[in-house]
Order: structure tokens, then C-alpha cells, then sequence
């Protein structure tokens, strides 16, 4: 079993959907990232929370530590969201991380 | 502001040929720094991080090797390339105070 899983693998939406991407953890953390990468590889850092929820314009984050549970949520969405996000944890081991197997969405105009 | 560079972007290379990546963090000072790679269809796998100057750690046995002869410099190479070496690397780095992760733009390598 990975240590970290996400779900769905594959999500499509229609633009303005509601959108929620999980990510479940078995192993204790420091911190949990959630990360997004873009068709053309590039990553960029969405969010790197240790507890309760975060806020980026339409992008919300939230963990539950007793649960081992994220949630990134994306409200209005729209097609240039489209992109393989992706949750990583910090299992306290020296900065390196476990990462999910990612969701690829894709939101259609 | 913090950037980091990683080049060359694209690289076609024949098997048996060798590797040099590079990766350069602009604005910081001894961040942490990670080469990971991406097989196609695959998950971000760890090969190379490194704390400080000369201080290399390996999570993953190839023919792949890693060296930090600066602070904020840090390279990928190989020898002689396999085709299983093909990929997206990533070259990232990471703050000891915020434990924040900032990405490189990537490097594609396709090994013929």
C-alpha cells in the first residue's frame, strides 16, 4: 500500500464546477504539499500546510492530522486549471518527501 | 526573491553517452536541494539531495551520480546513459525555516 494516495486519478469537470481532489496518508507528518503541474511538466507549490486550512484565490486547502486526511478544492473553475495535482508529505525524514501518484484534471470550457 | 534555473531544457542523447544537468538557486543561502525524476506516466521518485556543500545522499542505486561543488549549485550526471535513464528531471530546493519546495522549470531527456 503507497503511503500516500489520491483520488480520483482522472477527474473532468465542466468549467465553474466545484472541484475536490483527496489525498490520504498513512505515516506521520511535519507537513503536507499540494502541488501543481502544468502539461508542459513545470511544478509549481500550491500550498504546504501542517494543520487547518489555507485560502489562495479560488484555491482552498485543508488537512485533518487526526484523520490523515487533505483536501485542495478548487471553486470556479475553469480550463486553465487543468493540470496534474499533486499531494506530497513531509514525513519529518530531512525535507524529503512521499508523493501521491497525482489527479490529473481536466475542465472543460 | 528566490528563483531557481535548471538547463538545458531539452536533451536527446544516445544511449552510452553522458549526462550533465545543472540547477542554480538565486536569492537564498544553503537551501536544500533535490534532483527528482519523472518517468512518463509515472510519480515524482527522489534520486539526489544534498543539505550542503559536498554533502550528496542518494535514495535511489543507478548510474546516475550527484555533486554540489557550489552552495547554490547543484548537478546531475551520468557516464554512459540508458534508455531507462529517459524522464523529466527536477531540480528543487527547500528552505530549513519555511520547508517551502520551489521547482526548476525541468529538464526532458530522451535517451535513444
Amino acid at each position: 500500500k503507497n503511503e500516500v494516495e489520491q483520488s480520483p486519478q482522472n477527474l473532468t469537470a465542466q468549467e465553474g464546477e466545484f472541484i475536490t481532489i483527496n489525498c490520504s496518508y498513512s505515516v506521520g507528518i511535519s507537513a503536507l504539499h499540494w502541488l501543481q503541474q502544468h502539461p508542459g511538466g513545470g511544478i509549481v507549490s500550491l500550498f504546504m500546510l501542517s494543520s487547518g486550512k489555507k485560502k489562495h484565490g479560488r484555491l482552498i486547502a485543508t488537512i485533518n492530522i487526526q484523520e490523515k486526511h487533505s483536501s485542495l478544492h478548487i471553486t470556479a473553475s475553469h480550463p486553465r486549471d487543468s493540470a496534474v495535482y499533486i499531494c506530497a508529505v513531509d514525513n519529518n525524514a530531512g525535507n524529503m518527501l512521499t508523493f501521491g501518484g497525482g489527479t490529473r484534471l481536466m475542465v472543460k470550457p | 526573491s528566490q528563483t531557481i534555473h535548471q538547463w538545458p531544457a531539452t536533451l536527446v542523447q544516445p544511449v552510452g553517452s553522458p549526462l550533465s544537468l545543472e540547477c542554480t538557486v538565486e536569492g537564498t543561502s544553503n537551501p536544500n536541494l533535490y534532483w527528482y525524476r519523472q518517468a512518463a506516466g509515472r510519480g515524482l521518485q527522489l534520486l539526489f539531495y544534498s543539505v550542503g556543500i559536498g554533502q550528496i545522499s542518494s535514495e535511489v542505486p543507478q548510474n546516475l551520480s550527484a555533486s554540489r561543488p557550489q552552495d547554490r549549485q547543484f548537478i546531475l550526471s551520468s557516464k554512459k546513459l540508458l534508455l531507462s535513464d529517459s524522464g523529466f528531471y527536477l531540480c528543487a530546493w527547500s528552505s530549513d525555516f519555511t520547508g517551502e519546495l520551489f521547482f526548476g522549470e525541468g529538464s526532458r531527456l530522451t535517451v535513444l
